[in-house]
């Protein structure tokens, strides 16, 4: 079956541009969570969904940052007034909600470079 | 507070020699362990996962990983490296609830010819 997808795969704007990242889960997978990874810095947790709900928006660096998730399917990060340290590999993941030892599916990412 | 140590940034080993890549977790629970691979330009795949069920866990590619919790550690390893193995590797650790996921900072494996 299809995995997760991101979009776009690549984005670069301008210092200041707002940017949306699409994330498609897995169909089935009401978990979903995203996730910065920032060269050697490894995996930083932005935010998780239920459904359509965001119980734990704790990883959000900023106010800037936001998420939103319709139809406990697809969701968009949100970027405003993007700053170069915004640059960074945006990393998807969908599961379904079994507990913690669910397996978490991710998608290939989307490299922002702010410029 | 969960955390993950992952010990190496960087590894290099031989083609057919030992992987070894280092892992030790903090939890205040019983954790659930995980490694996963990325490959070069591409998202995160699971290699493999503690769930309590067994000590030792066998995943894919031929990697296995060891939960030893009076040492606190997750070490992954491989008895023959290929260079198809060449990644960056990722240990993870979650205490559970809605399986809020500590990553460590990953690993680079290179295989040398």
């Amino acid at each position: 079956g299809a995995g997760v997808s991101q979009s776009p795969s690549n984005k670069v704007t301008e210092k200041g541009k707002d940017v949306e990242l699409r994330c498609d889960p897995i169909s089935g997978h009401t978990a979903l969570y995203w996730y910065r990874q920032s060269l050697g810095q490894g995996l930083e947790f932005l935010i998780y969904f239920q459904g359509n709900s965001a119980p734990d928006k704790s990883g959000l660096p900023s106010d800037r940052f936001s998420a939103e998730r319709t139809g406990g399917s697809v969701s968009t990060l949100t970027i405003q007034r993007t700053q170069q340290e915004d640059s960074a590999v945006y990393l998807c993941a969908s599961s379904l909600p079994s507990g913690a030892q669910e397996t978490q599916y991710f998608g290939p990412g989307t490299r922002l470079l702010v410029l | 507070a969960q955390s993950v140590t992952q010990l190496g940034s960087h590894v290099s080993v031989s083609e057919g020699a030992l992987v070894l890549l280092r892992c030790n977790y903090s939890s205040s629970v019983p954790p659930y362990l995980f490694w996963y691979v990325q490959y070069p330009n591409q998202g995160l795949q699971l290699l493999l996962k503690y769930t309590s069920a067994a000590t030792l866990v066998k995943g894919i590619n031929g990697f296995e990983a060891e939960f030893k919790k009076s040492e606190t550690s997750f070490h992954l390893t491989k008895p023959s490296a290929h260079m198809s193995d060449a990644a960056e590797y990722f240990c993870a650790v979650s205490e559970g609830g809605y399986q809020k996921v500590t990553f460590g900072i990953g690993t680079k494996l290179q295989v040398i010819p």
